[in-house]
């Protein structure tokens, strides 16, 4: 049983779209993230929610809007897509927003911008 | 704020053989975690270990080994006798208590085993 699931895995669209990439967690977590790791493997975390609120929002373009229907679902929509958004996003979840918490991954989804 | 730093960019090591990687962060925090993960050529980001600011304590899993060291700030991991399945980018991250779950990413040193 996959832990943290993000769909799709790939992502290939033009510049101007909008599109969605959802998550879900199945560990009965309460805090979900998203990060954007880009071409040179550097990590940054772009939100996190707490049951359902959000918590972190580290000055993303406002292009980014994540939805959160309930704790266990944190989808990302991009809209007005632009070159710099290819990389791959990373959904991860912990059990509270604690210091102590070890986030747990899912497999990445890598959006390509043509 | 906080700051992680991986010096190493790349590392290129023959199978058999000890290699250390090196973690080095910065946090006003007290108390605070530390971690790393592995970043396999499959692309997926798996938890390796977690260490809390309070434990000195080095660890052992097998052939690997963690160093955490307050005084210079650093949280360096050792594999022992390399393999290729060893093969990965490896990232040391941060959270202290006053980040709200935020982890800060180290820039991850890429590891190759060479048969």
């Amino acid at each position: 049983d996959t832990a943290v699931s993000q769909t799709p895995k790939y992502l290939v669209t033009q510049m101007g779209n909008d599109k969605s990439i959802k998550c879900e967690q199945n560990l009965g977590h309460d805090t979900m993230y998203w990060y954007k790791q880009d071409s040179k493997k550097f990590l940054k975390i772009m939100f996190s929610y707490n049951n359902k609120e959000l918590i972190i929002n580290e000055t993303v373009p406002n292009r980014f809007s994540p939805k959160s229907p309930d704790k266990a679902h944190l989808n990302l929509h991009i809209n007005s897509l632009e070159l710099g958004d290819s990389a791959v996003y990373f959904c991860a979840s912990s059990q509270e927003t604690g210091v102590n918490q070890p986030q747990h991954f899912g497999d990445g989804t890598r959006l390509s911008i043509l | 704020a906080q700051k992680v730093t991986q010096a190493q960019t790349e590392i290129s090591v023959v199978e058999k053989e000890d290699v250390t990687l090196d973690c080095v962060y910065e946090t006003r925090d007290t108390t605070y975690y530390l971690f790393w993960y592995k970043q396999p050529p499959s692309g997926e980001l798996v938890f390796l270990i977690r260490r809390n600011s309070f434990d000195e304590q080095n660890e052992i899993s097998g052939r690997y080994s963690w160093n955490f060291q307050k005084s210079t700030s650093s949280f360096n991991f050792t594999i022992t006798a390399s393999q290729v399945v060893d093969s990965a980018v490896y990232f040391c991250a941060l959270i202290s208590s006053t980040s709200y779950g935020k982890l800060t990413f180290g820039q991850g040193t890429i590891l190759t085993v060479h048969p």
